[in-house]
């Protein structure tokens, strides 16, 4: 069974850094792409990023262009999100998710972990 | 303010049919996107209802239903349950920003 499981949320002042690691299991994590998305409290879904299974394609949003960064290490079948200059706004629940077929920006994602909270705070 | 329009909440009672719908432009559903709908139940981890339009995951039960027409698309769902009652996404892909955009939700009370 197809698994993701973040880590590295927690409680960061503005202006701060922090890395999110998504670790996936159960399928074979270099063949797809990925994908981040988070949910401010009582918020929608917004989603982040996008890489591609070789890391070939990034897309990201507007609102984290020139914040965050997503990486994957398909050795160690690891994705990342590097968050750095870290605003109130930016507190949420932070989800990795998997595209179902494969690399297609416009794919489904079929598989979400159970996320990670980030708090962004003094 | 998402370039993908949904209504914030719809209703119905138990058994009967509502449909959520998810409008765009040209630059997304219109261009001929996917357009993909999620179920969230407070709290939960989103939930992949249909794919493609009109596709079903295996274990979404028929009675949920996907289409797509222009720059809009629209989920059905029939003989509505209790536990139906959540919130739903649409999910699809802008041109324009070069970026995968949620609908800003909407949410199903089951009266």
């Amino acid at each position: 069974e197809a698994q993701l499981l973040e880590s590295g949320g927690g409680l960061v002042q503005p202006g701060g850094s922090l890395r999110l690691s998504c670790a996936a299991s159960g399928f074979t994590f270099r063949s797809y792409s990925m994908n981040w998305v988070r949910q401010a409290p009582g918020k929608g879904l917004e989603w982040l990023s996008y890489i591609s299974s070789t890391s070939r394609a990034i897309f990201q949003a507007d609102s984290v262009k020139d914040r965050f960064t997503v990486s994957r290490d398909n050795a160690k079948n690891l994705l990342f999100l590097q968050m750095s200059g870290l605003r109130a706004e930016d507190t949420a629940r932070y989800y990795c998710a998997k595209d179902i077929f494969g690399d297609y920006p416009n794919d489904a994602f079929d598989v979400w972990g159970q996320g990670t909270f980030v708090t962004v705070s003094s | 303010q998402s370039v993908l329009t949904q209504p914030p909440s719809v209703s119905g009672a138990p058994g009967q049919r509502i449909t959520i719908t998810c409008t765009g432009s040209s630059s997304n559903i219109g261009a001929g996107y996917d357009v993909h709908w999620y179920q969230q139940v407070s709290g939960a981890v989103p939930k992949l209802l249909i794919y493609g339009n009109r596709n079903r995951p295996s274990g979404v039960p028929d009675r949920f239903s996907g289409s797509k027409s222009g720059t809009s698309a629209s989920l059905v769902i029939t003989g509505l349950q209790a536990d139906d009652e959540s919130d739903y996404y649409c999910l699809s892909y802008d041109r324009t920003l070069s970026a995968s955009v949620f609908g800003g939700g909407t949410k199903l009370t089951v009266l």
